[in-house]
């Protein structure tokens, strides 16, 4: 079975620049998460959603930042516009409702010049 | 708001030998789930045990096993026989039963293994 899919492996764009992170669950999963991991504040949850509804996004930083899934099987991270402040790994996650461990695709790593 | 706490920011391990990885977390809930993560140098995350707070057998998969006390609300990762190949970041997490189900991530171990 496929994993979970994160598209872009690596992005590196100017400040000011749109960037959408893209997420493909593993099929049957309906819980997905978003995570940002940088150095100063380790892995921070940003978003979840179950049964492709937002169900916590208390850790999105400001309105720059906004997510959705459309879909069971996708989901995208959007930033704009970009800041230096934002370069990071952005982790996406799936998991059977409530139940059991997070899978985890291979992050993205945004570098915002 | 339930915390997970790893107080070890780094460890080091003479390959062969056993290290100890401790975590404390912090919950009112009497159900959830108890994780080690694993991100090497390649930042994958990999799934290394888990526990059901409900059982009062601690799992063990391998030469990795966890020491659970729920009263204490304490959860270490016990390596044993370490191998170079162990070296990599260890991640303790808890996720609640219910409010979704949310993963919550500690700080963070960086563990070393000396050859």
């Amino acid at each position: 079975d496929a994993g979970v899919i994160q598209s872009p492996r690596h992005e590196v764009t100017e400040m000011g620049q749109e960037v959408t992170l893209r997420c493909k669950p593993i099929s049957g999963h309906n819980s997905l998460f978003w995570y940002r991991q940088t150095m100063m504040r380790g892995l921070e949850l940003l978003i979840y959603f179950n049964n492709n509804v937002p169900i916590d996004d208390s850790g999105m930083p400001e309105d720059r930042f906004s997510a959705k899934m459309p879909n069971a099987s996708f989901s995208t991270l959007k930033i704009q516009p970009s800041e230096p402040r934002d370069s990071a790994v952005y982790f996406c996650a799936s998991s059977l409702l409530n139940t059991g461990e997070l899978f985890f695709g291979e992050g993205s790593r945004l570098t915002v010049l | 708001a339930q915390t997970v706490t790893q107080s070890q920011p780094e460890m080091s391990v003479q390959e062969a030998e056993t290290v100890t990885l401790s975590c404390t977390y912090d919950t009112s809930e009497s159900d959830y789930y108890l994780f080690w993560y694993k991100q090497p140098p390649s930042r994958q995350m990999i799934l290394v045990i888990r526990q059901e707070a409900y059982k009062q057998q601690n799992a063990t998969e391998n030469r990795f096993s966890v020491n659970f006390q729920k009263a204490a609300k304490s959860f270490s990762l016990k390596i044993s026989d370490s191998q170079l190949g162990d070296a990599a970041m260890y991640f303790c997490a808890y996720r609640s039963y219910n409010q979704g189900g949310k993963l919550i991530f500690g700080q963070g171990t960086e563990l070393s293994v000396k050859p």
